[in-house]
């Protein structure tokens, strides 16, 4: 078990590019989940996955901005068209039910976009 | 409706001295608590976690927490500190609501710094 991993960890984009990321859950975690976090705040769900279904998007969530798992297994978040405010850390986190339906959610260390 | 308050937003000890980071929570139904911290550009790691089991929890690196349904408080507390816990914590409830048990509720984070 090595953890929740994203790629890449900082990406630098100009404004009305296309940027992708990617986050590998811990491994047989069904359930995946993606955050967005501005400085001093704390983080802000965006989207969550169980298997490969997307279960819920949060209004956060525009239409510049699809996720999907196609497999279960890994995931990618991509944001079309970025803009300044897209500026952020994206943070993934994975859990599995366990008992009592804690789910408690491991995260990984993030990728920090910065739009210029 | 579920929420959580991190009383201090920011607090600053001597480093060997007691940390306390004060958390106090709503819920209308029994929660799940959990502690994370986040050090300067990184993920969230999970310091420790209630699941309605022991009142008291023991996580990493020395902290405990004690949840307190009467005082709807879970306190975060280590004995000494150490220059290597200066981070960002937050406390979290897990909110259940019908059919959906997996929203997290994310305080607004204490800042937590060392002084030698």
């Amino acid at each position: 078990d090595t953890g929740v991993s994203q790629d890449p960890r900082h990406k630098i984009t100009k404004r009305g590019q296309n940027v992708t990321f990617r986050c590998d859950p811990i491994s047989e975690h069904n359930r995946l989940y993606w955050y967005r976090q501005t400085l001093g705040q704390g983080p802000e769900f965006l989207t969550y996955f169980q298997n490969e279904a997307q279960l819920e998007k949060s209004r956060l969530l525009s239409d510049r901005f699809s996720a999907e798992r196609p497999k279960g297994s890994f995931s990618t978040l991509e944001i079309q068209r970025t803009e300044q405010g897209d500026s952020a850390m994206y943070l993934c986190a994975s859990s599995s039910v366990g008992g009592q339906g804690t789910d408690t959610q491991y995260f990984g260390p993030g990728t920090r976009l910065t739009v210029l | 409706a579920q929420s959580v308050t991190q009383l201090d937003s920011h607090v600053s000890v001597s480093e060997g001295t007691p940390v306390l980071l004060r958390c106090n929570y709503s819920s209308s139904y029994s929660p799940s608590l959990f502690w994370y911290v986040q050090h300067p550009n990184k993920g969230l790691q999970l310091l420790l976690k209630y699941t309605s089991a022991a009142t008291l929890v023991k996580g990493i690196n020395g902290f405990e927490a004690e949840f307190k349904k009467s005082e709807t408080s879970f306190h975060l507390t280590k004995p000494s500190a150490h220059m290597s816990d200066a981070a960002e914590y937050f406390c979290v409830v897990r909110a259940w609501e019908a059919g959906n048990n997996r929203k997290l509720i994310w305080g607004l984070g204490t800042s937590l710094a060392v002084n030698p």
